[in-house]
């Protein structure tokens, strides 16, 4: 099934900070983080294993929790290059090596 | 980082015939491709997972006749879409992931954006 991902859009100013959050119904083994521009692949942000751990990459970081099968992507001090959609991509434990993609949050990041 | 890359980037085609897309990692050795679709305002959707040397595993409702998949060498992967129709037109994006040196990484190639006419 596929994770679900909040909240579908949103709109910032530059400089503001946003919060995507990604659930899953089952037990995860990893989760990646990418962002994707209209008319382009996906971008690899951060991989984050389970532990519970957190990363971080300059203003965007994120953490795992792997009891409650969550993971959230931190925007800070947006910048206009930060618009696109963002897209969480999961591996469940005993799953192949694969990645089933959340359903998307579209951000878009204005003057 | 790892560079993959696919071709064409982007190919029109008649009604009921085939289309091959390459997809190549260029800069390591992809042990396992996988093959997604997006289609317009939609996330990835996992079309099958590509392993050197042996059989693709295609995930449920995807159809191995019409999607043929060819994992020949360690940088090539390649998906062959049979008999295409109008609703087949999509974009397809492969990645690949270096399980070999133990990189949890997975690379995304340019995609391929495929109009069935």
């Amino acid at each position: 099934q596929q994770p679900v991902q909040s909240p579908q859009a949103v709109i910032l100013r530059e400089g503001e900070d946003a919060v995507i959050n990604c659930s899953s119904s089952k037990a995860l083994y990893s989760v990646h983080w990418y962002r994707q521009k209209h008319g382009e692949a996906p971008v690899f942000l951060m991989i984050l294993l389970k532990g519970g751990e957190q990363k971080g990459h300059e203003k965007i970081s994120a953490s795992f929790n792997e009891k409650k099968q969550q993971s959230s992507l931190y925007l800070t001090a947006s910048q206009l290059s930060y618009s696109g959609t963002y897209f969480c991509g999961t591996e469940i434990s005993g799953g192949g090596n694969k990645l089933t993609f959340g359903t998307g949050t579209q951000l878009k990041v204005e003057l | 980082g790892a560079v993959v890359s696919q071709h064409p980037s982007w190919v029109i085609c008649k009604s009921g015939t085939s289309v091959k897309i390459e997809c190549r990692s260029l800069d390591f050795q992809a042990t396992t491709m996988f093959w997604y679709r997006q289609f317009p305002k939609q996330s990835l959707m996992l079309m099958a997972t590509s392993n050197e040397g042996s059989k693709a595993t295609y995930e449920q409702g995807v159809e191995k006749d019409k999607f043929l998949i060819n994992h020949a060498s360690l940088t090539l992967s390649t998906l062959t879409v049979t008999s295409a129709h109008p609703e087949d037109s999509s974009f397809y994006i492969c990645s690949a992931r270096d399980l070999g040196q133990g990189y949890y990484e997975q690379y995304f190639g340019p995609g391929t954006r495929l109009t069935v006419t």
